[in-house]
């Protein structure tokens, strides 16, 4: 049962910590996405990777997060310092062609930056 | 700023009968997707309609697409209690790599 993999489910922090995000892609497939959801902002895409290079990343705040694909497997979002404001749920999703095919998401990080 | 915009945005309706919810968006598409959000978890995918295309089924889903009018439109027949979700569209931008998604629709089916 092919699926994305996020951990953590669930992380609170104190602000001024750094918290890293972390994405397990559907084995095979090509494009990572990182999307934030809130309830003001609705579902915003952070960054995306194609074959493991950054494509984009104009949705993510550049002073604090960073968005990485190590490897095929492994896809990480870090917010360094954390604050109160980036506290959201963050998803990541792959996909095999994306626009042309379904995107998988994962069940996604609940971030709360106290 | 968000490229698909649905409306209603919230909905509220009796278990058997239809629900639609609609959706426009401001740059040409290749493709427009729909999907559902159950509270609290990600994002499950629907289905798929191509700008050449006008109209899909899939089981109780139809979906429309008018790309004159830059709209799409969901509709559920014969709506369950289960069908409680959020909906979303998402386009690609005309051919780009990036899937954006709209505000949704909040779809409460009272049993």
């Amino acid at each position: 049962d092919a699926r994305v993999t996020q951990t953590p489910r669930d992380k609170v922090t104190e602000m001024g910590q750094e918290v890293t995000m972390r994405c397990q892609p559907i084995l095979g497939h090509n494009t990572v996405f990182w999307y934030r959801q809130t309830m003001m902002q609705g579902l915003e895409l952070l960054a995306y990777f194609r074959n493991r290079a950054p494509l984009d990343d104009s949705g993510m705040p550049k002073d604090r997060f960073s968005a990485e694909m190590p490897d095929a497997t492994l896809a990480t979002l870090k917010i360094q310092p954390s604050e109160p404001r980036d506290s959201a749920v963050y998803f990541c999703a792959s996909s095999a062609e994306p626009g042309n095919t379904e995107a998988f998401f994962g069940q996604g990080t609940r971030l709360t930056v106290v | 700023s968000q490229q698909g915009e649905e409306d209603p945005q919230a909905l509220s309706i009796q278990e058997g009968e239809n629900a639609t919810m609609n959706c426009s968006y401001k740059t040409s598409i290749n493709n427009l997707q729909w999907y559902r959000q159950n509270s609290g978890r990600g994002l499950v995918h629907l289905i798929l309609i191509r700008s050449n295309e006008r109209e899909k089924h899939s089981g109780r889903l139809r979906v429309t697409l008018d790309t004159s009018k830059k709209s799409s439109s969901l509709l559920i027949t014969a709506s369950r209690a289960a069908d409680t979700a959020s909906y979303f569209c998402a386009t690609d931008r005309g051919g780009g790599f990036k899937t954006i998604f709209g505000a949704g629709t909040r779809l409460f089916v009272k049993a």
